[in-house]
């Protein structure tokens, strides 16, 4: 079983403020996306990294892929309200590119 | 990226009942994907639906329990079977998107079984 560890679990924090989310295995995938999920929504897409060390930005927020594609992080520099939310990465296995593994998620909170 | 729509939105259940879930998806698809998501828990994969093949199921998970159709490339439903509390959940479907691993979800069916 390829397991993906996120921390941290949960994160509560002002406005403006910044902060990063890793995701953490032993294995290597193929490609590792980024999700957010709002109370009572399915996920959405941030995001998906495909080449050992590739940053992507996306406004606030800054993605990495690890060298040996074992691991990620998500920034998002001076975070807002509307950022608050579930975050869940989930890698794809090389064999059946189809299929994820979800680590747990981040629960962030984002004070006023 | 794929709209996708589920019905129910919710639901709340008597235990030994069944339901049936159904995804709709805006254009064609070849894979579908069922997944559970328990209270403040993450994703797990139920099954994998391929239009005219039956579904795959992931460890822990059966046919008897989770029936699924997939009758064309834009429509499956999940039935969850004689369900008891411990089914209480969201139930997602997602589908492929054009990146390998990257996949699209519904907005879920949250589940909870009395």
């Amino acid at each position: 079983t390829q397991l993906l560890e996120q921390s941290p679990q949960f994160l509560s924090i002002q406005e403006g403020e910044n902060l990063t989310v890793y995701c953490n295995s032993s294995s290597v995938f193929s490609s590792l996306q980024w999700y957010r999920q709002e109370p009572g929504e399915g996920p959405v897409l941030l995001v998906t990294v495909v080449t050992g060390g590739e940053v992507k930005k996306l406004k606030r927020l800054t993605f990495q892929f690890g060298d040996a594609r074992k691991d990620s992080s998500l920034h998002i520099t001076a975070a807002q309200p509307g950022d608050t939310g579930l975050y869940l990465c989930a890698g794809a296995h090389g064999g059946s590119n189809y299929k994820l593994t979800f680590g747990k998620g981040t629960l962030l909170t984002v004070n006023p | 990226s794929a709209v996708i729509s589920q019905k129910p939105s919710r639901d709340i259940c008597q235990r030994g009942t069944s339901l049936t879930i159904q995804c709709q998806v805006d254009s064609q698809v070849t894979m579908m994907f069922w997944y559970r998501q328990q209270p403040g828990q993450s994703l797990t994969l139920i099954a994998t639906a391929n239009q005219g093949s039956e579904a795959t199921y992931e460890s822990g998970f059966v046919i008897d329990k989770f029936p699924i159709s997939r009758p064309n490339l834009t429509f499956s439903t999940l039935t969850v079977s004689n369900m008891s509390p411990e089914d209480s959940s969201i139930y997602l479907c997602s589908v492929e998107g054009p990146v390998g691993g990257e996949q699209y979800f519904g907005p879920g069916t949250r589940l909870t079984v009395t």
